[in-house]
This record gives C-alpha cells, structure tokens and sequence, in this order.
C-alpha cells in the first residue's frame, strides 16, 4: 500500500505562479525526499529533508515537514513550463523508499 | 559520470513467458533497487540489493526475482508473465543508505500481449 497520498492529484498554473503541492504520510519516517518525473522517463531526485528539520529550501524549492501532523509540502515559486511533471513524495520508514500518489503539474506558458 | 541504464527501453512479451531486465547502476553505487510503476497501483517498491544481497522485499509474488552481480549490475527476472504485468520498471542506485538520494533510469516498458 503507498505510505504518502499527495494533494491535489492534479494542479494547472500560468507561467510565473508558485506551485505548492502536499503529501500525508502514514507511519513515523527517518526522512522524506520528493521527485519529480517527466513523462515516460524516469525519477529525479529534488530534495530530502530528515525528520529533525522543518524547512529546507533548494533554488525555487522550499519543502516544509510537519512530523506531527505527519505531513510535508512542496513549494515551487516562480513556475516555468519546463516545471510541467508529476511530483512524488517518498518515505524510508522500514528502510525501502515507499512513494506516495504524485500531483501532476501543468505548466501553461 | 555516466547515469543509470537500464535495458532494453521497450519490450513487448506474451502471456506465459519470461523477461530479463538489465540495470547499470552509477558506478561507485552499490545499492540498486527496482520499481513497478502503473497508473493503477503507481510506483512500487519491488526489492533492493546490495553488495550482491537482496536487502529488501516489497510485496510482489514469487515470480519476481532479481539479482545483482560482482561489478554492482543488476538483473530481474518476471516468470510466468501475466497481462497484470505490464508497467514501467524502474531501477535506482545509490551509494548505499536510504537516507540518500537515489538515481533513476528512464526504465523498461514491458507490455504483455
């Protein structure tokens, strides 16, 4: 079963809009990482935040963790249509990566 | 450095038979694990090797197999394929730890006729 359910599923923005995209997760985690994937290729790595930090930013990344509420969320300011992918959070709760649902973004130029 | 490769990129079997999948992970990667990747069931977790051990297991039957050899290359194995089958494998390496980021290839995509 997936450990992370991302929200929205889907998300459509205009050039130059922030982004922000959440994922829930089930059990306690040593740490979580987000990817992004274009289509048909395969993941990349953007960011991982370990369960003692709250804020990390990386360029136009900034990714918040809530280990309390068991939640995390993805900030991308300043979108650029090259940004159009779906996003996945991944946790390492039992040692394997276990992806969440992913949130499709569309870019519009 | 050269990235994750993964072969062949496309691959179309019948129900029935066999598949062997390849993946060259990033050299000085020593950890490789697999992934299925549907639109139904999305990304998941198939088993991890390291230093030619598997490490971990998801929850896939038997028919699933895989191996990893000496130089860090890794194979798996589908058995007996079924339609349900069909999917994007993906293959990711990393120095070692889940607590690293891992590198993916673009995968194989199996279809099951």
């Amino acid at each position: 079963s997936q450990q992370g359910e991302e929200d929205p599923q889907a998300l459509s923005i205009q050039e130059g809009e922030n982004a922000t995209m959440n994922c829930s997760y089930k059990t306690s985690i040593n740490n979580l990482q987000w990817y992004r994937q274009n289509s048909g290729r395969g993941l990349v790595h953007l960011i991982l935040i370990r369960s003692n930090e709250r804020e990390k930013h990386s360029g136009r990344l900034r990714v918040t963790l809530d280990t309390s509420k068991k939640s995390s969320s993805l900030l991308i300011t300043a979108s650029r249509a090259a940004d159009t992918a779906s996003y996945f959070c991944a946790t390492d709760a039992t040692n394997k990566l276990i992806f969440g649902t992913g949130t499709l973004l569309a870019v519009q130029p | 450095k050269a990235g994750v490769t993964q072969t062949p990129r496309y691959l179309i079997k019948t129900r029935g038979q066999q598949v062997t999948l390849s993946c060259s992970p990033i050299s000085g990667h020593r950890s490789v694990s697999w992934y299925q990747q549907t639109p139904g069931q999305g990304l998941q977790f198939l088993f991890e090797y390291f230093s030619e051990t598997q490490r971990n297991k998801g929850n896939f039957p038997g028919r699933f197999s895989g191996r990893q050899f000496s130089n860090s290359r890794s194979e798996m194995n589908v058995s007996t394929l079924e339609l349900g089958d069909s999917a994007l494998y993906l293959c990711a390496s990393s120095l070692g730890a889940f607590n690293q980021p891992q590198h993916f290839g673009d995968g194989t995509r199996l279809s099951i006729l």
